[in-house]
């Protein structure tokens, strides 16, 4: 059965510095992987998705995601962080492999992520 | 896309009455997804659909919990015998089966108080 792993429930970086959100994931086959972002009171919205070729995969509101199969995982990045982008990240996984019945998409637990002024 | 819908937005019953929540998926999305989420913590997967065909329900879903999607389309969740431990955001979401959009689409939510 595929998880998902959010070792962080916080992280906090200072405005202007780059940051990263852990994730690692655990499947029996191909993974396709995503990353959604949660504001207060909101619905989650999609941010960037891994499905094949390039392990830098770039995504909405300058955030980007590396793909890692050896280690599997899956951390977000961005170079430099705003405000604004204070919020609740979830990591998501859906297993694609073929003939797989099972590819319901199972989330992490969460990382708020805390962007100090 | 007009998004996916779902109805009501809140919801406050007594601990004992039913509930329904109703979710219009994305047009022509095959998959259909129902979560719970409670506060600070990340979706937990209820159950989802394939069109019409309910796939797999949570093992860790009581048997209060019905869902269906009789024509493929829209989909309800129903919890009979409400308990206060059901209180928390119940989420619905979308996905097409192929092509190269994968990802799931959600809702605004439903949020269940039970008091």
């Amino acid at each position: 059965a595929q998880s998902v792993a959010q070792p962080e429930d916080q992280v906090n970086v200072a405005e202007g510095n780059p940051l990263t959100v852990k994730c690692t994931y655990s499947v029996s086959g191909n993974p396709y992987l995503f990353w959604y972002v949660q504001y207060p009171n909101r619905g989650l919205q999609f941010l960037l998705k891994y499905i094949t070729g390039d392990n830098l995969v770039k995504g909405s509101y300058g955030f980007e995601a590396e793909f890692n199969k050896s280690q599997t995982s899956f951390h977000l990045k961005k170079p430099s962080a705003l405000v604004s982008d204070s919020a609740l990240y979830f990591c998501a996984v859906r297993d694609m492999s073929q003939g797989n019945r099972d590819d319901k998409i199972i989330f992490g637990k969460g990382t708020r992520l805390h962007i100090l002024p | 896309d007009t998004g996916v819908s779902q109805n009501p937005r809140h919801k406050i019953t007594k601990r004992g009455q039913n509930v329904t929540f109703r979710c219009d998926p994305i047009s022509e999305h095959n998959r259909l997804y129902w979560y719970r989420q409670t506060l600070g913590q990340g979706p937990e997967f209820l159950t989802y659909f394939q069109n019409e065909a309910q796939l797999e329900k949570s093992r860790l879903l009581s048997d209060r919990f019905s869902a269906e999607r009789p024509k493929g389309s829209f989909s309800t969740l129903e919890i009979q015998r409400t308990e206060q431990g059901d209180s928390a955001m119940y989420l619905c979401a979308s996905s097409p089966l192929t092509g190269g959009r994968t990802e799931a689409f959600f809702g605004q939510g439903t949020r269940l108080t039970v008091v």
